[in-house]
């Protein structure tokens, strides 16, 4: 079973919905992230918290908000997305005691998104 | 060009069969280098680290060529088990480039 849970694993939304993915590891890991894995494609960073902190954004739409209460949880909250957003989100996280990804991330098992 | 580019497959290959991937990466700076899994419907999970003298575990031996920007997995003996898509991962060195870049993957089906 892995240490990283996300919910929901399935969601259907429309364009003008309001909806969250949420995540939570228990790893005791101090660094949390969030991919978006679309078919034939690479996986994309899409944020970074370490310590809480937010370190990387990497350009990411204003419609994909993350938060991070604490280093176990980690909340993606969407907002008029659209179609082309459907996707795989994956959270992952690592131990980074200095901040330097080493390069093992543990992921969930994904967030299976349909928009719309 | 892509900063991780690998050959998508699909890879079909028999039971025992030796099959090897391989993965250019463009920033010659890339520090460090993994291979991933990822078994279909399934999260990618960490295979191997590849170190620049090659390394192996079990039947499953990775490569690293700095000078030609390479990285390669050969897998002895394959399994049905080992049927699954391969994502080479590249890290850097600095900045936003110590995250990890995934390549596309590549997918290996082991036919019985």
């Amino acid at each position: 079973e892995t240490g990283v849970t996300q919910t929901p694993r399935h969601l259907v939304m429309g364009m003008t919905n309001k909806k969250s993915l949420k995540c939570e590891q228990h790893l005791g890991h101090n660094a949390m992230y969030w991919y978006k894995q679309s078919a034939k494609k690479p996986l994309e960073l899409m944020f970074v918290y370490n310590f809480k902190e937010q370190t990387e954004n990497n350009s990411v739409p204003s419609r994909f908000s993350p938060e991070c209460p604490n280093s176990s949880h980690l909340f993606l909250h969407l907002h008029t997305l659209q179609p082309e957003d459907s996707a795989l989100y994956l959270c992952a996280s690592s131990q980074d005691p200095s901040g330097e990804n080493t390069g093992e991330l543990f992921f969930g098992e994904g967030s299976r998104l349909t928009v719309l | 060009r892509k900063e991780v580019e690998q050959d998508p497959g699909p890879f079909n290959v028999p039971e025992g069969a030796t099959v090897a991937f391989n993965c250019t990466y463009s920033n010659s700076a890339s520090q460090s280098f993994f291979w991933y899994r990822q078994d279909c419907r399934k999260e990618p999970k960490l295979l191997m680290s590849v170190y620049s003298s090659g390394n192996e575990d079990g039947r499953f031996t990775a490569q690293l060529n700095r000078a030609s920007q390479y990285i390669s997995l050969l897998i002895r003996d394959s399994k049905l088990s080992d049927s699954a898509t391969y994502l080479c991962v590249v890290k850097g060195s600095s900045g936003s480039a110590r995250q990890l870049t995934f390549g596309s993957g590549t997918q290996l089906t082991v036919l019985p």
